[in-house]
């Protein structure tokens, strides 16, 4: 069994600043790990996930996340946020090795980019 | 449109009440999966087919729940008696058995009043 903590539920940040979302999971197995970003009353779109290879990913609109083996953390960085980036963020696992690819995610963390 | 389409997006009940939910995932995507999720929370797995074969059921997936998806296709996911706590945000998604990415649909609000 998998589960996944997000440890910040409401991140605030001004725009053009930094900004950083926490993420650990636990896992017998080894896994996937995504990033989904939710806006309001809308599904989920995937924002990066990492597979295999560089630690390190990336999405196209400024996101990174890096995963961490022995901290089993997959946190989402992006160096400058935009009042457009204001939604949720959810971390998510997937099992490696079983057929299912079902998601375990996270509680989710609200992004509120302030002007 | 290609993406996953779920119908309808909103749905207010009244306790008791069935209700009916469609999800037709992308063309060609052979996995199906639902989610619920409450406010606040994360989406939770409640149940998984591969083509037309439900392969995983969550135990969050009570004896009022049932689930098909007849001939591979779309999928529909049916409450019995609804309660209350059966308020929710109803997510579908699709993937091939190729894919690591699951696609989601906007999803289908429930209101149970």
């Amino acid at each position: 069994a998998q589960s996944v903590t997000q440890l910040d539920s409401q991140v605030p940040v001004f725009e053009e600043a930094p900004v950083e979302l926490r993420c650990n999971y636990s896992s017998s197995v080894s896994v996937y790990l995504f990033w989904y970003v939710q806006y309001p009353n809308q599904g989920l779109q995937l924002l990066l996930k990492y597979l295999s290879g560089s630690t390190l990913v990336e999405s196209i609109n400024g996101f990174e996340a890096e995963f961490n083996k022995s901290q089993t953390s997959f946190h989402l960085r992006k160096p400058s946020v935009h009042i457009s980036d204001t939604a949720e963020y959810f971390c998510a696992v997937s099992a490696m090795d079983t057929g299912r690819r079902a998601l375990t995610f996270g509680s989710g963390t609200r992004l509120q980019v302030q002007p | 449109d290609t993406g996953v389409s779920q119908d309808p997006r909103h749905k207010i009940t009244k306790r008791g009440q069935n209700v009916t939910f469609r999800c037709d995932p992308i063309s060609e995507h052979n996995r199906l999966y639902w989610y619920r999720q409450t406010l606040g929370q994360g989406p939770e797995f409640l149940t998984y087919f591969q083509n037309e074969a439900q392969l995983e059921k969550s135990r969050l997936l009570s004896d009022r729940f049932s689930a098909e998806r007849p001939k591979g296709s779309f999928s529909t996911l049916e409450i019995q008696r609804t309660e209350q706590g059966d308020s929710a945000m109803y997510l579908c998604a699709s993937s091939t058995t190729q894919n690591t990415e699951a696609f989601f649909g906007q999803g289908t609000r429930l209101t149970v009043v």
